[in-house]
């Protein structure tokens, strides 16, 4: 039974870091891409970051090039996003979400999703 | 990026009714176009894959279609649990995830 149990959440102040970390169990982690997706209260959802499965392709959105940073240790089971220079926008509800490739049609897309961890950005 | 525009962005129906959710692309993206089904306090939940592809232990009642610039979601027959919101996923550029911006579906 896959689960992604983030952690790391809380409150900071603006322009403070915070580092979120997403535990895997029950797949083989090392095999997996795997991403980040925020949710702001009351508000859709919204890519943040994804990581090939060895760590070594990363992508980021846009705002947060420059102040975010993906990494894993696939002996660990372990994801982690670091958020530096955050800000008031950055308040979200942040999941840890695996990426699975269909095998017909090259079709990728997330099949399972942590629980969410909350982070707010507030003076 | 590929922009993703949902319509409607709120609906209500009543148990039993026939509903259908629309996602556009800015550009076409084949058939790279996902479904995910979200409750209040939840994660999201994958229901559809490919466009059209059900999501293992999804009913039936939801089918997904379209490709290129167009897709549409539509639950033939809603039941209790599937007022929720729904939010369409391009995954063509996945260097560059986008989403909707959601459906609520809100029971009459």
């Amino acid at each position: 039974q896959v689960h992604l149990v983030e952690s790391g959440g809380g409150v900071v102040q603006p322009g403070r870091s915070l580092r979120l970390s997403c535990g895997a169990s029950g797949f083989t982690f090392s095999t997996y891409a795997m991403h980040w997706v925020r949710q702001a209260p009351g508000q859709g959802l919204e890519w943040v970051a994804g990581i090939s499965y060895e760590g070594s392709d990363k992508y980021y959105r846009d705002s947060v090039k420059g102040r975010f940073t993906s990494s894993r240790d696939n002996d660990k089971n372990t994801l982690w996003l670091q958020m530096n220079s955050l800000r008031i926008e950055d308040t979200a509800v942040y999941y840890c979400v695996r990426e699975v490739t269909d095998p017909d049609y090259g079709d990728r897309y997330f099949d399972h999703w942590g629980q969410g961890t909350l982070v707010t950005v507030s003076s | 990026d590929i922009q993703m525009t949902q319509s409607p962005s709120s609906l209500s129906a009543s148990v039993g009714d026939r509903v259908a959710i629309t996602c556009r692309a800015s550009q076409s993206i084949s058939s790279y176009l996902n479904w995910y089904q979200q409750k209040p306090g939840n994660a999201p939940k994958l229901l559809i894959y490919d466009a059209s592809s059900l999501q293992s232990g999804v009913p039936s009642r939801f089918r997904g279609s379209g490709s290129g610039t167009d897709f549409t979601l539509t639950i033939s027959s809603l039941q209790p649990e599937d007022f929720a919101t729904y939010f369409c996923q391009q995954s063509y550029k996945t260097s560059q995830y986008t989403f909707g911006q959601g459906t609520k579906l809100e029971i009459k």
